[in-house]
């Protein structure tokens, strides 16, 4: 089936760590993004990236990094920099950033601090 | 990207019409309204969009003033598993999407 797939769905971080959430999609899509989600809030946008080997920083970029290598892949690290990672990280991915185009999700990961 | 307002919570009972409020009062000529829903401890789910004309799919019909100012998302017969935040956007077609904004949307609740 064609879709994002985001893993692990669970990962908990222990103080001072850097932790890699991973992302891929076979949509063939150009343009992945990570937001993250607070409880009962809406998404913020960290990074996004519009094609390989280049990516933009979001809303939030603070504490966080990318890397886009593959088409198919779009890596996030948290750093020991970010002082509040709890919270739901959302990647998506779309056809392009030209406009008009619809998001498509992945199932998300929860990052928790130990 | 207009500012939107929705109602933070709603309930509607299991085979009944759920209709969501958004309120878009300083849309733009060229601004389409997008609505996605998340379920929870998921991804957002694309739902539907519209300009000016009501549009209609699988999912959910779109209503949108001719004013322009405001909409409603309508699930004709909503069942158990449309219980989701729903979220109403506007943003122009030129405009990529990481400029699409996603508020606290509004929470419905289907009831048996």
């Amino acid at each position: 089936d064609g879709g994002i797939t985001q893993s692990p769905k669970y990962l908990f971080r222990k103080e001072g760590q850097n932790v890699t959430l991973s992302c891929e999609q076979n949509l063939n899509h150009d343009a992945m993004y990570w937001y993250r989600q607070d409880p009962g809030q809406g998404l913020r946008l960290i990074y996004y990236s519009q094609i390989v080997n280049d990516f933009q920083k979001g809303d939030i970029a603070e504490g966080y990094s990318v890397s886009r290598e593959k088409k198919e892949s779009f890596p996030l690290t948290v750093t020991s920099a970010q002082k509040n990672p709890t919270a739901f990280y959302l990647c998506a991915s779309s056809t392009g950033t030209g406009g008009n185009e619809k998001l498509f999700f992945g199932s998300g990961t929860q990052l928790s601090v130990l | 990207d207009a500012k939107t307002t929705q109602p933070t919570s709603m309930d509607c009972a299991e085979g009944r019409a759920a209709n969501l409020p958004c309120n878009h009062s300083t849309i733009s000529g060229n601004e389409y309204v997008y609505w996605y829903r998340q379920i929870h401890s998921q991804g957002p789910q694309y739902i539907i969009h519209g300009l000016k004309n009501n549009e209609t799919n699988e999912m959910a019909s779109l209503i949108i003033t001719e004013d322009r100012k405001s909409s409603t998302l309508i699930l004709p017969h909503a069942t158990l598993r449309d219980t989701a935040v729903y979220y109403c956007i506007v943003r122009t077609p030129f405009q990529g999407a990481q400029k699409l904004v996603f508020g606290q949307g509004t929470r419905l609740t289907i009831n048996p």
